[in-house]
């Protein structure tokens, strides 16, 4: 049993389009991570949320932790073929070192 | 370097062979994780260093494998009678808080075929 759902599970869009992807659990979460994937690298940390309802903004991608801190989203405007990689989000409980991991969502911009 | 270092970045082998994978960790960093990634998932727990000793070793699937990190710095993942199951790519990460994961610095990850 997966603890953090990402759907959709692969999304593929044109250049200029608006998008969101989910992270979803029916646990609480002290913390959430996303993290983004690209090919042959490592994943690369973009944001953690910390307090129920956070908005976080880096340029054009927003992220939000739900109110109950059990569930985040990700929308991206405008998206652009950079922005082409596998959007991981992992959540941390009670703050240990655990991260429990999302499978991801593998995102295509195509030009 | 400045960043994770994983060694090496491909390794082939035979089912039945024993594997080594290294990780050098940011400097300084104390904790240090690896983790299993297959294609289309997401990163797999195996095991937790802080220091020199495995804090959490839970995620281990068997004990073919085990991994050691003797003086607090780099870390070798071992994994004897390699199966054809463990392909995938190993990822290891290190960060430098003991209280919480913070944010974790990931290697390039070393992919393992089994054939």
């Amino acid at each position: 049993t997966q603890l953090l759902e990402q759907s959709p599970q692969f999304l593929s869009i044109q250049e200029g389009e608006n998008l969101t992807v989910y992270c979803n659990s029916s646990s609480v979460f002290s913390s959430l991570q996303w993290y983004r994937q690209e090919p042959g690298e490592g994943p690369v940390l973009l944001v953690t949320v910390v307090t129920g309802g956070e908005v976080k903004k880096l340029k054009r991608l927003t992220f939000q932790f739900g109110d109950a801190r059990k569930d985040s989203s990700l929308h991206i405007t405008a998206a652009q073929p950079g922005d082409t990689g596998l959007y991981l989000c992992a959540g941390v409980r009670d703050s240990n070192y655990q991260l429990i991991w999302g499978a991801g969502t593998k995102l295509i911009i195509k030009p | 370097g400045a960043g994770v270092s994983q060694t090496p970045s491909n390794k082939v082998t035979e089912k039945g062979k024993y594997v080594e994978l290294r990780c050098d960790p940011i400097s300084g960093h104390t904790a240090l994780y690896w983790y299993r990634q297959s294609l289309g998932q997401g990163p797999e727990f195996l095991i937790y260093f802080q220091g020199t000793g495995a804090a959490d070793d839970s995620g281990l699937p068997n004990d073919r494998f085990f991994a050691v990190r003797p003086e607090g710095s780099v870390s070798t993942l071992k994994i004897q009678r390699t199966e054809r199951g463990d392909s995938a790519v190993y990822l290891c990460a290190s960060s430098s808080g003991p209280t919480g994961p913070g944010e974790l610095f990931f290697g390039e990850g070393s992919r393992l075929t089994v054939l």
